[in-house]
């Protein structure tokens, strides 16, 4: 069964750094490109990163991008996503998920859900 | 950027019903590179449509998607009480990713 645990989350004062990490299970990381998405408190769904299977290439919001780091530990099974220059506009539940491709091979889209860890950012 | 647009914002429905549930583009989304996802509150998103039209892995039937280019759309066909939750479309074809705003459909 996949299953992914999101941790790390907490109150951070603006300016400040979290690193939120993903420990996946059930699949193998290394083959998988994997993504975090974000929901602020009752919106939508907002995408803040991705990495590629590869772990060749890295692609951000630009909300995000200069500030925020995507990255994995495959030997761990775990993804991380470190945030730097924290703003109270990061406040936030961050999801991450595996990319999954159609049988087609089109571009991968999220699959399986972690349940999230919440960031809050304020003085 | 493409900037997804879903209407209505809110519907509110009686088990049984049939809804539409609609998903508009700025612009052609790459290769059908459109996906449908369900939250219910306090959960993650769970992915219902891929490819506009592909269901996942364990989804019933009674839901199916549609369309290509600009406009997509998600039907149910006949709604379960477990089927009232917000609904998300997701266009992955063309970075940055996109998400739009939600519909929610709600009981009457």
């Amino acid at each position: 069964e996949v299953q992914l645990l999101e941790s790390g989350g907490g109150l951070v004062q603006p300016g400040g750094s979290l690193r939120l990490s993903c420990a996946a299970s059930g699949f193998t990381l290394r083959s998988y490109a994997m993504t975090w998405v974000r929901q602020a408190p009752g919106k939508g769904l907002e995408w803040v990163s991705s990495i590629s299977a590869s772990r060749t290439a890295t692609y951000y919001a630009d909300s995000v991008r200069g500030r925020f780091t995507i990255s994995t530990d495959d030997s761990k099974n775990t993804l991380f996503l470190q945030m730097n220059i924290l703003r109270v506009d990061d406040t936030a539940m961050y999801y991450c998920a595996n990319m999954l491709t159609s049988p087609a091979g089109t571009k991968p889209f999220p699959g399986y859900w972690g349940q999230g860890a919440l960031v809050t950012v304020s003085s | 950027e493409i900037v997804l647009t879903q209407s209505p914002g809110t519907l509110s429905l009686s088990p049984g019903e049939r809804v539409t549930l609609s998903c508009r583009a700025s612009q052609s989304v790459y290769s059908t590179s459109l996906a449908w996802y369900q939250q219910k509150p306090g959960q993650a998103p769970r992915l219902l449509i891929y490819g506009a039209s592909s269901r996942a892995t364990g989804i019933p039937d009674r839901f199916s998607g549609s369309g290509s280019g600009t406009d997509f759309t998600l039907t149910i066909s006949r709604l379960e009480p477990e089927d009232f939750a917000v609904y998300y479309c997701h266009q992955y074809g063309e970075s940055p990713l996109s998400f739009g705003g939600g519909t929610k459909v709600e009981i009457k």
